[in-house]
């Protein structure tokens, strides 16, 4: 069965400091989102893309936050500097119109730790 | 601003028993809700969705409820299994783009 691939799974990083995530989505799937869930909330958009274009960055932090998707498939999140606040869970999700309408299969996620 | 609500943030029941995990939302924009359900260490996975023309929608021992009116909908899960222990949240988008807003997640323990 497809699956959504994200690397690391577990990331530990001093404030400060530049980390990154990647995310590969089920092959075929154009739409791709990077979510970010803290402990005790549910998950909440960071950005969306539709193929290679940004559809939804509303909610991104861009002063520390960048995301690509240079070809339209895999994509990458970076946070730079770090901060302490920014210990969550990073899911990255895809979804095709053919998937059945607004369901979005999700990665196992990266757990990033601030210190 | 929260709006998709899950006011519950942990059930727990007896194996073979019924759980009923329910959601709250503010946005009448909404008109497709969902049901993920995440294990530890995994992501949220799909379990069951309704339009937001529909009361009722039913998959095996899943059941989900949507009162419009009351902009309440709820999950069912009978019988309830061990397995069914985990954290479930409600979702929900607006007609107009696949812009999901989640709620906090109720965590279902069933006990054997």
């Amino acid at each position: 069965e497809a699956e959504v691939a994200q690397s690391p799974r577990y990331k530990i990083t001093e404030k400060s400091q530049a980390v990154a995530f990647w995310c590969d989505p089920i092959s075929g799937h154009a739409t791709l989102y990077w979510y970010r869930q803290i402990l005790g909330q549910g998950p909440e958009l960071l950005v969306q893309f539709q193929d290679e274009s940004v559809v939804d960055d509303s909610q991104l932090p861009k002063d520390r936050f960048s995301a690509e998707r240079l070809k339209g498939v895999d994509s990458t999140l970076k946070i730079q500097p770090a901060e302490l606040g920014d210990s969550a869970m990073y899911l990255c999700a895809s979804s095709s119109p053919g998937t059945g309408a607004y369901e979005q299969y999700f990665g196992p996620g990266t757990r990033l730790t601030v210190t | 601003d929260q709006q998709v609500k899950q006011n519950s943030p942990s059930l727990s029941v007896q194996e073979g028993r019924i759980s009923i995990l329910n959601c709250d939302y503010t946005n009448s924009m909404f008109d497709y809700f969902l049901w993920y359900k995440k294990y530890p260490a995994e992501g949220p996975t799909f379990l069951i969705s309704i339009s937001s023309i529909k009361d009722k929608n039913e998959d095996g021992r899943f059941t989900v409820f949507l009162n419009k009116s009351a902009k309440h909908l709820s999950l069912h899960i009978v019988p309830s299994q061990p397995g069914d222990s985990a954290v479930y949240f409600c979702a929900a988008v607006p007609g107009s783009r696949n812009d999901m807003r989640f709620g906090a997640g109720t965590r279902l323990t069933v006990k054997p």
